[in-house]
């Protein structure tokens, strides 16, 4: 099945520790995002990928780095620069929404600081 | 700049009742609005994009939205609420032609009282 998988489901992560959340799509798209999801807020985003090597800051980058070395794979490492990191993290890949392609979103990964 | 606001973060209606979640937008250029469905811990699931073909537009499950632009709206509809549909939706604007960013709005809560 084609599909964005995200892991792990839940992460628990002590004051002062970087984590990487995992993103993995199959359906060949060449954009990747990471947006980030409070409650009452919506969601906002991290960064963007277009296309391999190379990615994008988005609304709310600062504490937070990427990489994006396969098509496939785009990894979010929240460092411990970020001051409040607890939230619902959201994959998505897809194609260029200023043209009205549609973006895929994943399962999600819950992030709390301990 | 393009933003989105949704009215009534919080919506309850009846099994069976129309369903109407209301959303406004404000962009610099036409745009391609977007609405997704989030159910508890999970991630975002396409329910219907408005793409300029049509302003009526049919989605997955019974949804539906229509494009006005003289009000700068693009609220979602459902004839008759299930105890399905409960969940969060969220309204999503594109960015400027080319730009692969959506701009979402705070979401509505739908609840359906049985």
């Amino acid at each position: 099945d084609g599909g964005i998988t995200q892991s792990p489901k839940y992460l628990f992560r002590k004051e002062g520790q970087n984590v990487t959340l995992s993103c993995e799509q199959n359906l060949n798209h060449d954009a990747m995002y990471w947006y980030r999801q409070d409650p009452g807020q919506g969601l906002r985003l991290i960064y963007y990928s277009q296309i391999v090597n190379d990615f994008q800051k988005g609304d709310i980058a600062e504490g937070y780095s990427v990489s994006r070395e396969k098509k496939e794979s785009f990894p979010l490492t929240v460092t411990s620069a970020q001051k409040n990191p607890t939230a619902f993290y959201l994959c998505a890949s897809g194609g260029i929404a200023g043209v009205g392609d549609t973006q895929y979103f994943g399962p999600g990964t819950r992030l709390t600081v301990l | 700049a393009q933003s989105v606001t949704q009215l009534g973060s919080h919506v309850s209606v009846s099994e069976g009742a129309l369903v109407l979640l209301r959303c406004n937008y404000s962009s610099s250029v036409p745009p391609y609005l977007f609405w997704y469905v989030q159910y508890p811990n999970q991630g975002l699931q396409l329910l219907l994009k408005y793409t300029s073909a049509a302003t009526l537009v049919k989605g997955i499950n019974g949804f539906e939205a229509e494009f006005k632009k003289s009000e700068t709206s693009f609220h979602l509809t459902k004839p008759s609420a299930h105890m399905s549909d409960a969940a969060e939706y969220f309204c999503a604007v594109s960015g400027p032609s080319g730009a692969n960013n959506l701009f979402f709005g705070t979401g509505t809560r739908l609840t359906v009282i049985p």
